[in-house]
């Protein structure tokens, strides 16, 4: 059974670029949801999304936004990228029961030069 | 809202000796509680997690964490580390309930030395 998958494992983007992240949730699981981690800190939540639609949504810009298609996969896209936005994005997903755990990707380093 | 405070940001300890790494928090409603660890240059591995029944949980790897509700605690400990155990290790809070939002504490970088 494949864990949460993500891709790309690396990139590297110009500040006012914009970029998408993609998210591939374990079998059996309906919910994604997205973190980013700057170096050296907690990772902070972004949003969730179920039944294709963004549920929760942490205290991030409306430059982040993000998609899930029906195969409950999803993305998530930044847009006018700043240096601040270097980080580790890591996606996790979970079964939306209610004893539920959330399981994480191996991430997305982002670096904005 | 709900707020985690991990006391030490980093612990050296001593291949074989015991560890506690400590967590607090703070919220207005009932929590899970888990523990995650990061090795370098990875995701976030579940070690351990607190839904309901005993307060003393225990990972396949001999660490274990007790929830203390009255000190809003929920500390993770281990009784002889060893060199493989240097990690990152996150503790994190959701509200009870279905698809619910991790917060997480800023870390506690463990480092075993032989």
């Amino acid at each position: 059974d494949a864990g949460v998958t993500q891709s790309p494992t690396h990139l590297i983007k110009t500040r006012g670029q914009q970029v998408t992240l993609r998210c591939s949730p374990k079998s059996g699981h309906d919910t994604v949801s997205w973190y980013q981690q700057a170096l050296g800190q907690g990772p902070q939540f972004i949003f969730q999304y179920y039944e294709e639609e963004e549920r929760q949504r942490g205290n991030f810009p409306d430059r982040f936004s993000g998609h899930q298609f029906p195969n409950y996969s999803s993305e998530l896209n930044v847009n006018a990228l700043l240096l601040g936005d270097s980080a580790l994005y890591l996606c996790a997903s979970s079964p939306g029961t209610t004893q539920e755990t959330q399981y994480f990707g191996p991430g997305t380093r982002l670096l904005v030069l | 809202a709900q707020s985690v405070t991990q006391l030490d940001s980093q612990v050296p300890v001593f291949e074989e000796a015991p560890v506690e790494l400590r967590c607090n928090y703070s919220s207005s409603v009932s929590v899970y509680l888990f523990w995650y660890v990061q090795y370098p240059n990875q995701g976030l591995q579940l070690l351990l997690k607190y839904l309901s029944g005993s307060t003393l949980v225990e990972s396949i790897n001999g660490f274990e964490a007790e929830f203390n509700k009255s000190q809003t605690s929920f500390h993770l400990r281990k009784p002889s580390v060893h060199i493989s155990d240097t990690a990152e290790y996150f503790c994190a809070v959701s509200p009870q309930g279905g698809r619910r939002a991790l917060t997480f504490g800023s870390g506690t970088r463990l480092q075993v030395q032989p």
